[in-house]
């Protein structure tokens, strides 16, 4: 079984430019989250949808941010326009119900310069 | 609120030596408690956890960890380091919210195994 994956692995842009993550969760995995971790600091959560609902969305930082999933697979997270502080490396974690563990995929790491 | 605090951002043991990885938490409601590892260019990895019964928890790879309600702490052991521990390792704090896990992460500690 495949496990979450993520697109870029890296992804270098320039400030205020836009730049989209993209997150495949395991197969049937309703719960899917995104954590982001800045450099040196702890692993942040951003938010979690249940299929296609966002249920949290309290540790979004701004409104530079969009998460969307869209039928209830795979997940974007749009950053636009970015900002120097926004570098970091973007996580995304699957869970089979709530409350399960969380498989995290291997992160996309953003620079914006 | 939750939060958690790992001690010591690097830490460096002799292969064969002691693994110990500190991580104190508070929490306002009974916690459940995560160690990840993270491998290089690889995604985290739950190593153990707790959530309620007994207080000491193994895991994969030899890891295991005590929660200690008393010092608020979850720290992380493993009786010989091989060369393989090398990575960097987050204790997390969950409880449920709504029904799911809301995780809060320590800054996480990288060891080095040296041979």
């Amino acid at each position: 079984e495949a496990g979450v994956t993520q697109f870029p692995s890296h992804s270098v842009i320039e400030k205020g430019q836009t730049v989209t993550l993209r997150c495949d969760p395991i197969s049937g995995h309703d719960n899917l989250y995104w954590y982001r971790r800045v450099m040196g600091k702890e692993i942040k959560f951003l938010l979690h949808f249940v299929k296609e609902s966002k249920q949290d969305e309290s540790g979004m930082p701004n409104n530079r941010f969009l998460a969307e999933r869209t039928g209830g697979t795979y997940s974007t997270l749009k950053v636009q326009p970015a900002e120097l502080e926004d570098s970091g490396v973007y996580f995304c974690a699957s869970s089979q119900v709530q409350g399960a563990e969380q498989y995290f995929g291997p992160g996309t790491r953003l620079t914006v310069t | 609120a939750q939060s958690v605090t790992q001690l010591g951002s690097h830490v460096s043991v002799s292969e064969g030596a002691l693994v110990l990885l500190r991580c104190n938490y508070s929490s306002s409601v009974p916690p459940y408690l995560f160690w990840y590892v993270q491998y290089p260019n690889q995604g985290l990895q739950l190593l153990l956890k707790y959530t309620t019964g007994a207080t000491l928890v193994k895991g994969i790879n030899g890891f295991e960890a005590e929660f200690k309600k008393s010092e608020t702490s979850f720290h992380l052991t493993k009786p010989s380091a091989h060369m393989s521990d090398a990575a960097e390792y987050f204790c997390a704090v969950g409880r449920d919210s709504g029904g799911y896990q809301k995780v809060t992460f320590g800054t996480g500690t990288k060891l080095q195994v040296i041979p």
